[in-house]
């Protein structure tokens, strides 16, 4: 059963337009959510993360939404730039198991186009 | 500089052999995970490990083991009971694997691919 799903395979934009990667998961009890960038035959990079008691976290052209009723976030990249193009991966984790483990969803390919 | 790595970056066995892929971090970090990725997956969690001597079974630990004799140090062996071995191998550390501090990301070495001939 698939906790966190990102139901876009892949998605293309052109360059100086926003990006909008979605994920969607359904264990109520996730709450720290993070996003990962991967680039080919590379391990994930650390983006940017929120916990459950925010609804929004910032930074520089990068914004992460949570709507917790919803059980769905969003990564937001504005402006896009060609160098985004990568696999994007968002991951949960339930903070009071105490493992800090992260459950990842299946990864969405970003195309920005120049 | 303080990082992870991992070695080697491309790695082919025989079927029936069992092959030991090497994770190393200098981050001072307690905890270390291993993932694997397949083509249009996600990564999933293989075995985990919070504190030094100790490690817990993921969700797909069965045909592998570790062992954490140090803390800078976390071996994976993909043993001949793995069925369906070739994949790309991840490793990742962070702070510290429970309490508060479970709100922390992990960072990652730059992965080993492994192929079963």
């Amino acid at each position: 059963d698939q906790q966190v799903k990102q139901n876009s395979p892949s998605l293309s934009v052109q360059e100086g337009r926003i990006s909008i990667l979605n994920c969607d998961y359904t264990n109520s009890m996730f709450d720290y959510f993070l996003w990962y960038k991967k680039y080919p035959a590379e391990g994930p990079t650390f983006l940017i993360s929120i916990s459950s008691i925010k609804d929004k976290n910032e930074d520089g052209r990068f914004t992460v939404f949570l709507n917790k009723s919803a059980k769905h976030l969003s990564l937001h990249i504005v402006p896009s730039q060609p160098g985004d193009s990568a696999v994007y991966f968002c991951a949960a984790s339930e903070g009071s198991s105490n493992t800090g483990k992260l459950i990842f969803g299946q990864g969405t390919t970003l195309q920005v186009k120049p | 500089d303080g990082g992870i790595t991992q070695s080697p970056k491309y790695l082919f066995r025989k079927e029936g052999q069992n092959v030991t892929l090497s994770c190393e971090q200098n981050l001072n970090h307690d905890a270390m995970y291993w993932y694997r990725q397949d083509p249009g997956q996600g990564l999933r969690l293989i075995y985990y490990s919070q504190i030094v001597n100790d490690f817990q079974k993921g969700d797909i630990a069965e045909g592998y083991s570790v062992s954490r004799e140090k803390k800078e140090s976390f071996p994976l062996t993909v043993t001949s009971a793995q069925k369906n071995p070739t994949a790309f191998y991840l490793c990742a550390s962070s702070i510290d694997g429970g309490g508060a501090s479970s709100y922390n990301e992990q960072f990652f070495g730059p992965g080993t691919r492994l192929t079963v001939l």
